[in-house]
C-alpha cells in the first residue's frame, strides 16, 4: 500500500544535541510538509517542499531545517534542540500544493522527547 | 484570513447515539475543507473533504459532513456512535484561491461511553 512512512516513531535526545527525523513517501507527491503538534493542540505548519522549492514559514526557528533529497524522502532537522521542542512531528504529501483541494496525506508521527 | 474553530473541546455521546463535531470557518474566497482524526500516538488519518457541488459529503468509516455556506460551518456527523470512535477530531480549511496552506482547528476529543 502507498503510504508515508516516518521514522523512527520515537526518538529521546539530550537539550542540545542535534537530531534528524525522517520521512518517506510510496505515494510519488510533490509537495511534502513537516508539522509540529504539542500536546493535542493544532499541527503547525514548519515548512514545505514542493518538488525542490523550500518553502519556510515565516515563525519557524532557525533551529529547525529540512533537506529532501529526492521525491521519496525528507529530513527534519533540529540543530540544537530545547526542552520547548519536545513535540509530536508529523510529516504529510500531497499531489500538489497552494490552493489545490488535494488531500494532505500524514504519516505516523515521530514524538520527540529532549532530556 | 483563514481561520477555522471548533468551539468543543469535549464531546461525550452514548455508544449507539448519533454523533455531531462542530466546526465552523473563516476564509475570503470558496473553502476546501477537510475532517481528519487522530488515535493516541498516531499521524492524522483522512476522512473526508468538501471541494463543491452536494453539501452533504460522505467519508471513512460512516462519517459525513454537512457543509453550510450561509452558517460557515462543516459539521461532523455520524448517525450511530461506536466506542472505537473515540479519538481526537480536526476540521481544517483551505481557502480555494491563491497559495494558501491548511489551517487547523484546535481539535474535539470525542469519547463514545459504552
Amino acid at each position: 500500500d502507498a503510504m508515508v512512512i516516518q521514522n523512527p516513531r520515537y526518538q529521546v535526545t539530550q537539550f542540545g544535541k542535534p537530531v534528524t527525523l525522517s520521512c518517506s513517501q510510496t505515494l510519488n507527491h510533490n509537495v511534502m510538509y513537516w508539522y509540529q503538534q504539542k500536546s493535542s493542540q493544532a499541527p503547525k505548519l514548519l515548512f514545505h517542499y514542493y518538488d525542490k522549492d523550500f518553502n519556510n514559514e515565516a515563525d519557524t526557528p532557525d533551529n529547525f531545517q529540512s533537506r529532501r533529497p529526492n521525491t521519496s524522502f525528507c529530513f527534519l532537522d533540529i540543530r540544537s534542540p530545547g526542552l520547548g521542542d519536545a513535540a509530536m512531528y508529523l510529516c504529510a504529501t500531497s499531489r500538489r500544493g497552494g490552493s489545490t483541494s488535494d488531500t494532505q496525506y500524514f504519516g505516523p508521527g515521530t514524538r520527540l522527547t529532549v532530556l | 484570513a483563514q481561520s477555522v474553530a471548533q468551539p468543543e473541546d469535549q464531546v461525550n455521546v452514548a455508544e449507539g447515539n448519533p454523533l455531531t463535531v462542530k466546526c465552523t470557518y473563516s476564509v475570503s474566497g470558496n473553502p476546501y475543507l477537510f475532517w481528519y482524526v487522530q488515535y493516541p500516538n498516531r499521524g492524522l488519518q483522512f476522512l473526508l473533504k468538501y471541494i463543491t457541488g452536494d453539501n452533504l459529503v460522505k467519508g471513512s468509516y460512516g462519517f459525513e459532513a454537512e457543509f453550510n455556506k450561509s452558517q460557515t460551518s462543516f459539521h461532523l456527523k455520524k448517525p450511530s456512535a461506536l466506542v472505537s470512535d473515540s479519538a481526537l477530531y480536526f476540521c481544517a480549511v483551505r481557502e480555494a484561491t491563491g497559495a494558501n496552506n491548511l489551517f487547523f482547528g484546535t481539535g474535539t476529543r470525542l469519547t463514545v461511553i459504552p
